[in-house]
This record gives structure tokens, sequence and C-alpha cells, in this order.
């Protein structure tokens, strides 16, 4: 079983619908999760950043996580087509070793339909 | 003014070839990492550094030695390269190990 699970896709969906992207872990240790939105040919760009469990709101976008599920979500109001890109998930432990790299989900393509 | 430059940014080569791709960034961060990501979008990570301390070192062969001059620089040279090397390589940095990282824009790497 991998550390991190995460839906590839591709899900695509009409403009202005609200998006939820998913990931699953199994590592109870992880105390930072990070959502990441990539373009094709592009690195990966830094969209949200939690610690610990909670919401946390960022223009037209949510991330929660909810340690007791081991269970994170991107949420994306009013999608747009610029929208359309790879997101991937993220997370790591807190503390000095490497049991605090980061482990990246599989990504999911996402797809606006205009 | 990028944050995290790499280059270069597409490499090709032939098989058996040693080549090397440079990191830097200026964002002050003490963490620096080298990502492989292969075909299918999958990002894993190769080594990490933390103000030049070797912290994170993956199951890599060998061949792939980082180097870190200082903690805003972190270099990856690749000796004998094999066709299954072909992948974009990223750099990344974050201001303590394993929090929020940002992410150089890849080095194409295509060993022919």
């Amino acid at each position: 079983q991998k550390e991190v699970e995460q839906d590839p896709g591709p899900l695509s969906v009409p403009e202005g619908a609200i998006v939820s992207l998913n990931c699953t872990y199994s590592n109870s240790a992880f105390q930072y999760f990070m959502w990441y939105r990539q373009y094709s040919r592009k690195g990966p760009e830094l969209l949200m950043y939690t610690y610990s469990s909670g919401n946390k709101e960022d223009g037209r976008f949510t991330a929660q996580v909810d340690k007791s599920s081991k269970y994170i979500s991107l949420f994306i109001r009013d999608s747009q087509p610029s929208d359309s890109a790879t997101y991937l998930c993220a997370m790591s432990a807190k503390g000095y070793s490497s049991a605090s790299k980061i482990i990246f989900g599989s990504g999911t393509r996402l797809s606006i339909r205009p | 003014d990028t944050a995290v430059s790499q280059t270069p940014k597409y490499l090709v080569t032939q098989m058996g070839n040693d080549k090397s791709i440079k990191c830097e960034q200026n964002l002050g961060h003490d963490t620096m990492y080298w990502y492989k990501q292969d075909s299918k979008k999958f990002l894993k990570i190769m080594f990490s550094y933390n103000n030049k301390e070797l912290i994170i070192n993956e199951t890599v062969p060998n061949r792939f030695s980082p180097k870190s001059p200082d903690k805003a620089h972190l270099n990856l040279h690749i000796n004998s390269l094999e066709l299954g090397d072909s992948a974009v390589y990223f750099c990344a940095s974050s201001q303590a190990i394993g929090g929020e990282a940002f992410f150089g824009q890849g080095t194409r790497l295509t060993v022919v």
C-alpha cells in the first residue's frame, strides 16, 4: 500500500462547477498537508498549505484535513478553464530526520470544460 | 526574479555520458531537495539537504551524486547515464525540512 493514495482521474467538469479532489494516507505521523497545481511542462506550484486538522480557505480554494480519517480534500469553487491542470497532494511529518520528507500523491488530472 | 532556478531546462545526451544539473534558490531557505518525476507524473524524492548536510538519501543508484556547496545551491551529478534515467528532475526548497516546498521549473533529461 502506498503511503499516499490519490485518484489519477482524469476528472472533467463544466466551467463554474465545484471541484472536489481527495487524498487518503496511511502514516498517522503526517502533520503538514499541501496541495500543488502543475500545468503541463511546468514545475509544481504550491496552492495550499495546512498544519494538522481543519479547514483553510484562499479565494476559490478550500483545503480540508481530517486526521481522524486520514483524508484530505481540496475544493475549487467557480471552476475556470485555467484551473485545468494536474493537482498533487503532498504531506510530511514534523522533525529533523528522513521521516519528515515530503511524500506526494500520484496527482489528479483535472479538465474544466468551457 | 525566479525563486528556485535550475539549469539546464532541457538535456539530451547519449547513454554512458556524465551530466550535471544545477539548482539555486534565492528564498533564504535552509532545505533543498531533488525530486524525479516519471512519465506518469509521479514525484519521488531523491535527496534532501539541510544547511549543506545530507538528510535524505532515498534508494537512488550511486551513479547519482548530489552536492551542496552552500545552502542556496544544490547540484546533481549523474554518471554513466542509462535510458531509464530519462525523466524530469525537479529541484525544490523549503524553510525547514518537511515544510512547504517551492519548486523549480524542472530539467527534462532524455537519454538516447
